[in-house]
Formats: structure tokens, sequence, C-alpha cells
């Protein structure tokens, strides 16, 4: 069973930094493109980063772009988000999701249940 | 990247059958055939129902079906179940190998 669990998610203030990270199991972690997907209260779906399976390729929304670094441990089977200069409208949850393809975000088919980020004063 | 456009709620009796367009551009939706749709319950992680425009996933109901013509891609729900309500949510790969989102459809079984 494919199991996506989010960690690392809290209050924090406006411009601080904050480390979410996402175990995964029950799939080769290696195999497969790893994403981060977020969602504001009361809001929709953005997409904000995916990274290729061999971490060699990462990709980011034009929102969160040289604020945000996505990364992947494989050897531990965790996918990490760093997140710098934080602002009120990261304020969401922010879900892990497993891509099908192995080097791109196509389309998701796992999902975490999600970690809230709160940016607040 | 801009948001793909969809209607913000759609509503239908049980039985009956709905469609939700999705409306993008030639820079994604037009040029792939990689649209996705998601199912999300309220406070629950959303649930991929289609892929690849109209494929469904292993243990999709089969009520469930997708298509894409030109720029738009539409989901079809037909015999709507009280199950169904939920948000649903278009998906597309883009030419700048990103990913955008649509702004969410939220369906209300009467």
């Amino acid at each position: 069973e494919v199991q996506l669990l989010e960690s690392g998610g809290g209050l924090v203030q406006p411009g601080g930094s904050l480390r979410l990270s996402c175990a995964a199991s029950g799939f080769t972690f290696t195999k497969y493109a790893m994403s981060w997907v977020r969602q504001a209260p009361g809001k929709g779906l953005e997409w904000v980063s995916t990274i290729s399976n061999s971490a060699i390729s990462t990709y980011y929304a034009d929102s969160v772009k040289g604020r945000f670094t996505i990364s992947r441990d494989n050897s531990k089977n965790t996918l990490h988000l760093q997140m710098n200069g934080l602002r009120a409208d990261d304020t969401a949850v922010y879900y892990c999701a497993k891509d099908w393809a192995s080097s791109l975000s196509l389309w998701n088919d796992y999902w975490g249940q999600g970690t809230l980020v709160t940016v607040s004063s | 990247q801009s948001a793909l456009t969809q209607p913000a709620s759609v509503s239908a009796s049980p039985g009956q059958s709905i469609t939700i367009a999705c409306t993008g551009t030639n820079s994604d939706v037009g040029r792939y055939d990689y649209v996705s749709w998601y199912q999300q319950h309220p406070g629950k992680a959303p649930k991929v129902i289609i892929y690849d425009v109209s494929n469904r996933p292993s243990g999709v109901s089969n009520r469930f079906s997708g298509s894409k013509s030109g720029n738009t891609a539409s989901l079809t729900i037909s015999g709507l179940q009280a199950e169904d309500e939920a948000d649903y949510y278009c998906s597309s790969y883009t030419s700048i190998s990103t990913r955008v989102f649509g702004g969410g459809t939220k369906l209300t079984v009467l």
C-alpha cells in the first residue's frame, strides 16, 4: 500500500523558514518523480514543485521560484521542501504527491494527507 | 502560468449527468494529452479519477469519463450519486514542464 506522510508544518512568521518532509513507502521511490501541491484555506489546488526520480531535474511554480527548494533523499525514501522567505500568501495545506512518470509531473496517482503551513505574525 | 478555467459550481439531481469544462491554452490543454481530473471531498486529499484525458485508474467508477477538444477538456459524471458531491479539479502538463490546475468546481447533488 502506497503511503505518503508529510511532516514539518506549523506556524512561522513572515520572512521565516520551514522545511517540510514526506516519508514515502509502498512503492519503489527511486522510480518516480515527486511533487508538492498546496491548497490555501478555502481555495483551489496549486502546483508548487516537482523533482525527477534521480533528483537531476527540478521544476518550480513562478510564485515560489527562488524561495523554495525541493530535494529528495532516495536512500531514505524521503521528499523535502525547504521554504525560505515565507509570506502570508504561502499559508496553505501542503500535499506531497507521487507522480506517475519518472522525470516529469504529468499527473499524480497518490497523495498524502497534507501538512498545514501558517505564515503569520 | 495562469490557472485553467472551470465553472465555480454545478448542480444536478441524483441519476442525472453533468459535464464540467476545463479551458486552457495551446500551451497546456491544447498541446498535450496530459489532462487529469481530481475529486476532493471536504477535509480530504485529492484523488485522481481521470488521467491522460480519458483514462480511469483502477477502482474508479465507469460513471466518470473524460474528453478533450482543442483547448478545452471535459469531465462527465453520469448517473449522479450523493457520494459524488465534492470539488473537482482539472490539471494539465504545460509547455514549460510545469503543471497547472483549474480553479475547481463544486458539485452539488440536489
